[in-house]
């Protein structure tokens, strides 16, 4: 079955503790991102690869890394997690030569930091 | 500076009654135009997209989407709701030559039996 493939899905951790929220795809996508959602926000994207060892940032990529090692997997990582990215977090991809903004999500990693 | 408003945060109808949802964007050029759900503990889900071509569009699940560039609206419709049909729907805006989306703040339907 084609899908994205998040984990953790659900995380508390507390401030200043690296973690990682691992995502992976088996559809062969180049394109890859991760957004954060927010209520009264919407989605907002926090960084984006458009190929392997190809990495931007988005619209809110402070307190966030990524990287992008091998075409399947695009791991978010915050080096030291606050209060304020305690979020919705959804990494997306798209297929490859397909149309810009034609995005397959995955269900999502629930963060709380405290 | 492009923007999407999706001017109702939530709606309830009665499951059979019809459906519009609103979306109102703001973009310098022909945009690429999206809905996507999100059914409640899921990601987002393509509902229907907008490219160029027939301004009526329509998507998965009896959902259909018509373009109005006079009045750079998207809105949403279904001719009849089912209780599934509750969720959280977003609009989104997107460029011809980037994967850049600018999403709206979405909309819950909620439905009644």
């Amino acid at each position: 079955e084609a899908q994205v493939t998040q984990n953790p899905r659900y995380l508390i951790t507390v401030t200043g503790k690296k973690l990682t929220v691992t995502c992976s795809q088996n559809m062969n996508h180049e394109y890859m991102s991760w957004y954060r959602q927010d209520p009264g926000l919407g989605l907002r994207q926090i960084y984006y690869s458009m190929n392997v060892e190809v990495t931007d940032k988005g619209d809110v990529p402070e307190g966030y890394k990524v990287s992008r090692k091998e075409k399947r997997n695009f791991p978010l990582i915050l080096e030291s997690p606050s209060p304020n990215q305690t979020s919705l977090y959804f990494c997306a991809s798209r297929a490859t030569g397909g149309v810009p903004g034609e995005l397959f999500f995955g269900e999502g990693s629930r963060l709380t930091v405290l | 500076a492009q923007s999407v408003t999706q001017p109702d945060i939530h709606i309830t109808v009665s499951e059979g009654a019809s459906l519009e949802l609103r979306c109102n964007y703001s973009y310098g050029a022909t945009p690429y135009l999206f809905w996507y759900v999100q059914s409640p503990g899921q990601g987002l889900q393509l509902l229907l997209k907008y490219f160029s071509g027939d301004t009526l569009v329509q998507g998965i699940k009896g959902f259909e989407a018509e373009f109005k560039r006079s009045q750079s609206s998207f809105n949403l419709r279904k001719p009849s709701v089912h209780w599934s049909d509750a969720a959280e729907y977003f609009c989104a805006v997107g460029a011809r030559n980037t994967d850049k989306l600018i999403f709206g703040t979405g909309t819950r339907l909620q439905v009644f039996p």
